[in-house]
Order: structure tokens, then C-alpha cells, then sequence
């Protein structure tokens, strides 16, 4: 079985400061690992993704993550938040020993709101 | 939200009726899935389909089904046996076990 946790529903953060949003996940084997965002009434946005390589991922819009495969976490981060990043953020994990294309399993979502 | 379009945007169902959720997508991939997703909540499951004429439940698949006639088209009809349907719809595609990429939603509100 595989499982993500979101532990934050909300994150508020200033404009400028740092901005981090936690997941922590459980798989069975190696994971796949992905961020999306969603604004109000839209689909789910790919932010990024870890495969395998390097443990710090970059994505779009200045986001990055660590996977940290001792703590099984996946924190998305940015340095700098912008007020335009206030959204809705998932979370995902596959399985990577999974033959099934189905098997993806996402968080509860985290609300961030960047304060101006 | 990429090559892929839901339709409608807006769906309102009456008590006893079937209706229909369009989903296209032109990335030739070979999976697609429909995710339900309530407020507060993550995406939960409905069905997905790993190749045409093909198609599998996913967690919540009572009360919803679905047609794969089509590489490009995975429908999704919202059956009355759906006794709570007002929910955002996604539908999404992808190919293998890389990343799936999401529609623009349809809104199912009951009248």
C-alpha cells in the first residue's frame, strides 16, 4: 500500500520570505514523487517530479523539492514567495515497483496564501 | 491544463438523471483517469483506462461509468445510483508510470 501525508491544511507566508509545504509519504518500494499546484476552479498544474538522480528537484516557477529518502519526505520550497503563488498544493506518490498505471496517491492538499 | 479539454465547464444534473462528462486529449497517451475531488479533500479515484477498450474502477466507482471507444476519449457518465455527485470532476492522462497531466475540470451541481 502506498500513502501520502500533507500535515499542513494551511501555510500563510509573507511575500519575499521562504516558503516550505511538507509531504511526507509510504511505499512499499522506491517512489516516484510529484508536486502539483491548483488555483480556484482549474485543473492540477505539474510543478515537478523525482524520478531517481539527485535528490533536489527544480521545477517551474522557481519551486524546488528535496526527497529525503531517511525521513521519507518530499518538501516543496521556494526561496523567495511571491503573492501569485497562493494556491491549492498536492502532493503524490507513486510506487515505483507498481506494474499498474493506476497507482498514484495523493495528499490532502495544502493551502499556502503568500501575504503581501 | 495542456492538450487536454473537459466539457462542460458547469454540469447540472436533475434528481434521477444520467449525465455525461466529456474529456479529450490530443498527447497520445495511453492511460486516462477521472479523479473526483471534494472540498478539503484530495483526488480520489473513479476509473482509469491503461489502453483503449480497456478500463479499470479505481476507489469510488459506484454510481459512475465510463467508455474507452478511443485513444483520445474517456467520457464519464455520472449514473442516478450516484446518490452525492456534486464535485469538482478531473480527468487526466499520461503515459506509463511518468506524469499525469490534468484537464481544466468540469463543476457537477445538482438542481
Amino acid at each position: 500500500a502506498q500513502s501520502v501525508a500533507q500535515p499542513e491544511d494551511q501555510v500563510n507566508v509573507a511575500e519575499g520570505n521562504p516558503l516550505t509545504v511538507k509531504c511526507t509519504y509510504s511505499v512499499s518500494g522506491n517512489p516516484y514523487l510529484f508536486w502539483y499546484v491548483q488555483y480556484p476552479n482549474r485543473g492540477l498544474q505539474f510543478l515537478l517530479k523525482y524520478i531517481t538522480g539527485d535528490n533536489l528537484v527544480k521545477g517551474s516557477y522557481g519551486f524546488e523539492a528535496e526527497f529525503n529518502k531517511s525521513q521519507t519526505s518530499f518538501h516543496l520550497k521556494k526561496p523567495s514567495a511571491l503573492v501569485s503563488d497562493s494556491a491549492l498544493y498536492f502532493c503524490a506518490v507513486r510506487d515505483r515497483s507498481s506494474g499498474s498505471a493506476r497507482q498514484l496517491t495523493f495528499g490532502s492538499g495544502t493551502q499556502l496564501t503568500v501575504l503581501p | 491544463d495542456g492538450g487536454i479539454t473537459q466539457s462542460p465547464k458547469y454540469l447540472f444534473r436533475k434528481e434521477g438523471q444520467n449525465v455525461t462528462l466529456s474529456c479529450e486529449q490530443n498527447l497520445n497517451h495511453d492511460a486516462m483517469y477521472w479523479y473526483r475531488q471534494d472540498p478539503g479533500q484530495g483526488l480520489r479515484l473513479i476509473y482509469y483506462s491503461q489502453i483503449v477498450n480497456d478500463f479499470q474502477k479505481g476507489d469510488i466507482a459506484e454510481g459512475y461509468s465510463v467508455s474507452r471507444e478511443k485513444k483520445e476519449s474517456f467520457p464519464l457518465t455520472v449514473t442516478s445510483a450516484q446518490k452525492n455527485p456534486t464535485a469538482f470532476y478531473l480527468c487526466a492522462s499520461g503515459q506509463g508510470a511518468e506524469t499525469q497531466y490534468f484537464g481544466p475540470g468540469t463543476r457537477l451541481l445538482v438542481l
